[in-house]
């Protein structure tokens, strides 16, 4: 069955950098784009990045952009976010989830803690 | 940017009786690829990840009940749940996929009456 898990959330200082990863399985990672998408604690739901197939496309909400790089390794039906400058409204579950537009299989999520 | 905006913020409804959620978009959120809309419907009960029910705005996903319906056309679009179930108590968001960034409601919190 379609699975994704995200990992590498946990507890930043602001200006610090994290990077999260997505395994993803039961599916063929190298066809398909991929998301992250993040929600607050007690907030909706926010686009941040997708990335192409293959990786050569990738896009970003503005939110992160310039500071936040979403990357794969086909070779390791792996997913990436690297995350830099990180800022207390950063905070939230970091979601990935599979689809070039249509996200339709999500993960649990990986919670990032932006605090001093 | 296109705004997704969701009307009401939250919805309080009797078992059995129906439901309905509307999403309205800045800009028309039509796919040249395939002359559909783009739009899905998701929902997510507390402690879970947002689980697709409807995409192209109508189309149900697999497995979810037929009581789920989507419908609407460029910049108006609805879910509506026929008869709720006790089971149905989540907050369901729209988005588009048309264009990024791939924009969200904020949310429509359904409850029981």
């Amino acid at each position: 069955q379609v699975q994704v898990v995200e990992s590498g959330g946990g507890v930043v200082q602001p200006g610090r950098s994290l990077r999260l990863s997505c395994a993803a399985s039961g599916f063929i990672f190298s066809n398909y784009g991929m998301h992250w998408v993040r929600q607050a604690p007690g907030k909706g739901l926010e686009w941040v990045a997708v990335i192409s197939y293959d990786g050569s496309n990738k896009y970003y909400a503005d939110s992160v952009k310039g500071r936040f790089t979403i990357s794969r390794d086909n070779s390791k039906n792996t997913l990436y976010m690297e995350m830099n400058s990180l800022r207390v409204e950063d905070t939230a579950v970091y979601y990935c989830a599979r689809g070039g537009d249509l996200a339709d299989y999500w993960g649990q999520g990986t919670l990032v803690t932006v605090s001093s | 940017d296109i705004v997704m905006t969701q009307s009401p913020d939250s919805l309080a409804v009797s078992l059995g009786e129906r439901a309905t959620i509307n999403c309205k978009s800045s800009q028309g959120v039509l796919c040249s690829s395939n002359n559909k809309n783009c739009l899905a419907w998701y929902q997510q009960k507390p402690g879970q990840p947002p689980k697709l029910l409807i995409y192209w705005a109508s189309t149900r996903e697999s497995g979810v009940p037929d009581r789920f319906s989507g419908s609407g056309s460029g910049t108006d679009f609805t879910l509506t749940i026929g008869s709720l179930q006790a089971e149905d108590v989540a907050v369901y968001y729209c988005q588009q996929y048309h264009s990024t960034p791939y924009t969200f409601g904020q949310g429509t919190k359904l409850e029981i009456k």
